[in-house]
């Protein structure tokens, strides 16, 4: 079966410090591929980064960075010096190839303080 | 650029009516989704499409009908709403899934059912 699971409920931080949101995966595939989203209070959801399953290069965009281990079935997301804006709730999101059943992990919370 | 489109926004009803949600994307994918969002639960895939005339379950398709007759269409139908559909639906579509399977979501449409 396949999981998501992103045990960090809500994180509060203060502006300019540095955030890590945990993502864990199950699946019995090797071929898969992991997505973060973010939802700003505003409820839109956008898309943030895809990563394959024979991808384990880190990705860096701007503050934002992937930590992709499949060694511990990890897809982590680092915000690097926080502002205010990046305050949204996060979801990471597993779908194994040749299925179209997109798996969403149950979010967290980022909270940014001024 | 209007992307993905759902109506209405809001809706309110009272248990035993029906509604249906709107939901049409002008980027020609052939993949189209349906997903509830729950406090704490993430979102949570009702009925999925991978193109005209085909159409599945997701994890929680009970009470929920869709039917895929264009492209660009997909509508969810609650035949009989009960309170426990009281939530946030989200329609998403993506280019084909798998390696080209970003989600696009709608804004959103919060359902009320007293």
């Amino acid at each position: 079966a396949q999981k998501v699971t992103q045990a960090q409920t809500e994180i509060s931080v203060v502006e300019k410090e540095d955030v890590t949101l945990d993502c864990v995966y199950e699946t019995r595939d090797t071929t898969y591929y992991l997505f973060w989203y973010k939802q700003p209070p505003s409820g839109e959801l956008v898309f943030l980064i895809r990563r394959n399953s024979f991808d384990e290069q880190n990705e860096i965009s701007g503050r934002y960075s992937w930590n992709f281990q499949k060694s511990t079935s990890s897809f982590n997301f680092t915000i690097t010096a926080s502002q205010v804006v990046d305050s949204a709730v996060y979801f990471c999101a597993l779908l194994t190839s040749g299925t179209y059943k997109y798996i969403f992990g149950t979010g967290t919370r980022l909270k940014v303080l001024a | 650029n209007a992307g993905v489109t759902q109506t209405p926004k809001f809706q309110v009803l009272k248990t035993g009516q029906s509604m249906t949600l709107q939901c049409a994307q002008d980027m020609n994918h052939e993949y189209m989704s349906w997903y509830r969002q729950d406090p704490g639960m993430g979102l949570r895939l009702i009925h999925y499409s991978v193109g005209a005339g085909i159409t599945d379950q997701g994890e929680v398709p009970n009470g929920y009908n869709v039917s895929r007759s264009t492209t660009e269409d997909f509508p969810l139908r609650l035949l009989s709403a009960a309170p426990s559909q009281t939530s946030v639906y989200f329609c998403a579509s993506s280019y084909g899934g798998g390696a080209s399977g970003e989600l696009f979501f709608g804004e959103g449409s919060r359902l009320t059912v007293l």
